[in-house]
Formats: C-alpha cells, sequence, structure tokens
C-alpha cells in the first residue's frame, strides 16, 4: 500500500516569509498525481496545487510551488510570501490508478505577524 | 468551478438513532464519490468508495452494517450512520470525482456529535 509521511506536525512561518512543508510517499507505481491540500478552521478541503508524476516540470500557483523529487519520491510544498490567511493544515495525498487519495498525517501552519 | 454540499453541516443525535447525512454534487456527475472520516487534529480516514448505481466498496476496519452508503444518482450519496453510538461522533467528509483521473471535489464537511 502506498504510504504519505509528513513528518513536521507543525511549522511556524512569519508573515512575508517563506515556508517549505515537506512531504515524502512510496510507491512502485511509475505513473500517479501528488497534492497539497489545504484545509483551514472552516475545514472545507482546498486544492492548493496538483503535480503529475509523469511532468517533469514543477508545479507553480501564485506563491505556491513544489520541488517534486520523483527518485527520491519527495514532494515539498514552498509557501512564499507568507500571509496571514495561509495559516491552516496541510496535507500531502497522492493517487494512482485507483481512485481514491491516499493522505499524509498534516502540517499545521502557523503564520505570526 | 464544481461544487460539492452537505447537508447536514451539524447534526446531534441521540444513542441508538440512525443519522443521514447527504452528498451532493450541484453542477457536474458525480461518478464516483468517497467519504472520509476525519478526528480531530487527525488526517482523513478513506470509509468507502461508491460508484453511481453499485455497492460502494469499504475500505477495512469499516463496518458495512453500520455506516450504510447508497449512491442512486449520478449527483447525490448518502451516508447513513445506522444505531449511532458517542465514539461515531466525528468530522465526516464527501468527495466526488466527475472521472478525470485526477478530478476530486470535496464538501464542505458534516459534523456529527451523538449523545
Amino acid at each position: 500500500a502506498q504510504t504519505v509521511t509528513q513528518s513536521q506536525p507543525e511549522m511556524s512561518v512569519q508573515e512575508a516569509e517563506t515556508v517549505t512543508l515537506s512531504c515524502t510517499y512510496d510507491t512502485s507505481e511509475s505513473d500517479y498525481y501528488l497534492f497539497w491540500y489545504k484545509q483551514p478552521p472552516s475545514r472545507q478541503m482546498i486544492l492548493v496545487i496538483r503535480q503529475e508524476a509523469y511532468k517533469q516540470q514543477n508545479a507553480t500557483e501564485n506563491r505556491f510551488s513544489v520541488n517534486f523529487q520523483k527518485a527520491a519520491k519527495s514532494f515539498s510544498l514552498k509557501i512564499s510570501d507568507s500571509q496571514l490567511g495561509d495559516a491552516a493544515m496541510y496535507f500531502c495525498a497522492y493517487k494512482d490508478s485507483g481512485y481514491a487519495l491516499n493522505f499524509g498525517k498534516g502540517t499545521s501552519l502557523l503564520v505570526t505577524p | 468551478g464544481a461544487v460539492v454540499s452537505q447537508h447536514p453541516s451539524r447534526v446531534i443525535c441521540k444513542s441508538g438513532t440512525s443519522v443521514k447525512i447527504e452528498c451532493r454534487s450541484l453542477d457536474f456527475q458525480a461518478t464516483t464519490m468517497f467519504w472520509y472520516r476525519q478526528f480531530p487534529k487527525q488526517s482523513l480516514m478513506l470509509m468507502a468508495t461508491s460508484n453511481e448505481g453499485s455497492k460502494a466498496t469499504y475500505e477495512q476496519g469499516v463496518e458495512k452494517d453500520k455506516f450504510l452508503i447508497n449512491h442512486a444518482s449520478l449527483t447525490l450519496s448518502t451516508l447513513t450512520v445506522t444505531s449511532a453510538h458517542p465514539e461515531d461522533s466525528s468530522f465526516y467528509i464527501c468527495s466526488a470525482g466527475s472521472g478525470a483521473a485526477y478530478e476530486q471535489y470535496f464538501g464542505p464537511g458534516t459534523r456529527l456529535t451523538v449523545t
């Protein structure tokens, strides 16, 4: 079974600074998708960014970018110019040909003024 | 964008009663819907996967007779917690997929409290 590991239960960043959240995964598949989801206090799951494994180029969405290292099975999320609204739980998730998402345990991000 | 709703957002029920949670895809047809359970400060745990018109596939350890899932149409799936007990109190989240390999849209969740 595929596993997703987030080794940082909590992270803190100052407003306007940059923070990187770590994620590693284990799979024997060659074709799969990786995601970062944000869950704010409202608990609505929000897709932050998606990466297709067959793409070598790292995905970017405005202030959010990933560092996808396929050989190392690493998928980190970088948040630039952090804002107070970025404070939330962040979940790394994996999906292959099966339809279900496999989530990591999450990282709680605190943004300080 | 694709919108998924859940109803109710919060429900309190007495131990021994049953409660139904609805998950609707509002602007697309959901061929597959998923039900997750989330305890406080924990990750989402997949409970079951349902495809329209067929029986749900439950994850190991999830009681099929306790958590009844119905996916009778392409826009509606329901989760019924039967004979609820306080340990069933949790946050339940549904998500829906329309067919593309990676697309999955989440509902806002339902907080169930069993007294």
